[in-house]
């Protein structure tokens, strides 16, 4: 059974940078057609994806964010990570990881951390 | 970016009720339409996919319909344990979601 589980602060100073780590158990993060992202939601309730890394390695992040966003894979593979820069307090969400298949929605998520910017 | 809007925002019902929410894209997703619903404290959980699939496990009381840019979930004989929020999403051109509906008891 496929299962994702976040890890990170769950506190960041404005202007810092935003760190996160999915770790995946029950499927390597090599199979093939698939998307390892990240999703927000803000305490407003509006889910918003952030990015995906592609099996292949490939990234694509979301426009509205692609300048503050970095995904990559972990050597070890079983782990892919969020780096988002220059936080403020809109950037106050929980944050999900999860799976897609090409041109497939997220079907395994994770349960969700907050992180709240603030200093 | 392909804008999702989910309507009504929140649909009061009683136990055993029907109802249909809708969701229409601002441009044509093909069939590639989601529907999740998401409980308090929990991460969304896929209901539907390809518009009118049901995804492992769901039940029968819940179906989709639509494609082009006009999609709806309905749930007949709404059970205690429906009553949550539906977001829909389209897939057809990376991800994006709706703004959610919020099904509450009457």
């Amino acid at each position: 059974q496929l299962q994702l589980q976040e890890s990170g602060p769950g506190l960041v100073k404005p202007s810092e940078t935003l760190s996160l780590t999915c770790t995946v158990s029950g499927a390597s993060i090599s199979t093939t057609y698939t998307y390892w992202g990240w999703i927000r939601q803000s305490p407003g309730k509006d889910l918003e994806w952030i990015g995906s890394i592609y099996y292949t390695g490939n990234t694509y992040y979301n426009p509205s964010l692609e300048s503050r966003v970095t995904i990559q894979v972990d050597t070890s593979k079983i782990q892919f990570s969020l780096r988002l820069t220059s936080v403020t307090a809109a950037d106050t969400a929980v944050y999900y990881c999860a799976r897609a298949g090409h041109y497939q929605p997220f079907d395994y998520w994770g349960q969700g951390t907050l992180v709240t910017v603030s200093s | 970016e392909v804008v999702m809007t989910q309507s009504p925002a929140t649909l009061s019902v009683s136990p055993g009720e029907r109802v249909t929410l809708s969701c229409r894209a601002s441009q044509s997703v093909s069939s590639n339409l989601a529907w999740y619903q998401q409980k308090p404290g929990q991460a969304p959980r896929l209901l539907l996919y390809g518009a009118s699939t049901r995804a492992t496990g769901i039940p029968a009381r819940f179906s989709g319909s639509g494609s082009g840019t006009e999609f709806a979930l309905t749930i007949t004989n709404l059970q205690s344990e429906d009553f949550a929020v539906y977001y829909c999403q389209q897939y057809n051109n990376w991800w994006t979601f709706g703004q959610g509906t919020k099904v509450e008891i009457k």
